[in-house]
């Protein structure tokens, strides 16, 4: 079983669609939760970052982390062409080595 | 200020010949990583440095694969014999000494290395 499980899609939405991206995690020492976008050849990007439970919020992005069940969410609300990318989880116990998710292929139609 | 800068971009190589992968990463950041990125596997952590020293290289998996880091500026992914299997895209990244974030990676655009 892999630390990290993120369901790979692809996921197609309309435009202006509410987005929802999950991953869940079995290492209990996981305290950081990030998200990194990717776009087609080119490297991730970080997007939002949260340390251990709870909610944060960056414009339409909001990331959530409930620890007691190991599941972590990216929203996106008002979606747009321009989110098309592959959305990654990535967590750490501290410092900066990352276990990543296999990422999540979004595509947002006109 | 200039990202983190890989070469070559795009390598197609026959089985059994050396490749050298190049990275600089951005000025004054103080940890660098190699990741090889592919579609069963995802990004997969394959050695990391702080301050030029390897620190972790457990995920360099084989002994075909090594790197070096000889300077604050510079790193190499060396793998030597090359296989079909290590077909994959290896990224760089690279972060600051003064991040607050922990996990807060810069990656450079990957070089996409194809081994016939």
């Amino acid at each position: 079983q892999k630390e990290v499980e993120q369901d790979p899609g692809p996921l197609s939405v309309p435009e202006g669609a509410i987005v929802s991206l999950n991953c869940t995690y079995s290492n209990s020492a996981f305290q950081y939760f990030m998200w990194y976008r990717q776009y087609s050849r080119k490297g991730p990007e970080l997007l939002m970052y949260t340390y251990s439970s709870g909610n944060k919020e960056d414009g339409r992005f909001t990331a959530q982390v409930d620890k007691s069940s190991k599941y972590i969410s990216l929203f996106i609300r008002d979606s747009q062409p321009s989110d098309s990318a592959t959305y990654l989880c990535a967590m750490s116990g501290g410092g900066n080595k990352l276990t990543f998710g296999t990422g999540t292929q979004l595509k947002v139609e006109l | 200020d200039a990202g983190v800068i890989q070469s070559p971009r795009h390598e197609v190589t026959e089985m059994g010949q050396e490749v050298t992968l190049r990275c600089k990463p951005i000025s004054g950041h103080n940890s660098l990583f190699w990741y090889r990125q592919t579609m069963m596997r995802g990004l997969e952590l394959l050695i990391y440095f702080n301050n030029n020293v390897p620190i972790d290289d457990s995920g360099m998996p084989e002994d075909r694969f090594s790197a070096k880091m000889p300077n604050a500026s510079f790193s190499t992914l060396k793998i030597q014999p090359s296989e079909p299997r290590d077909s994959a895209v290896y990224f760089c990244a690279s972060s600051p000494r003064t991040s607050q974030l922990s996990g807060e990676l810069f990656f450079g655009e990957g070089s996409r290395l194809t081994v016939l």
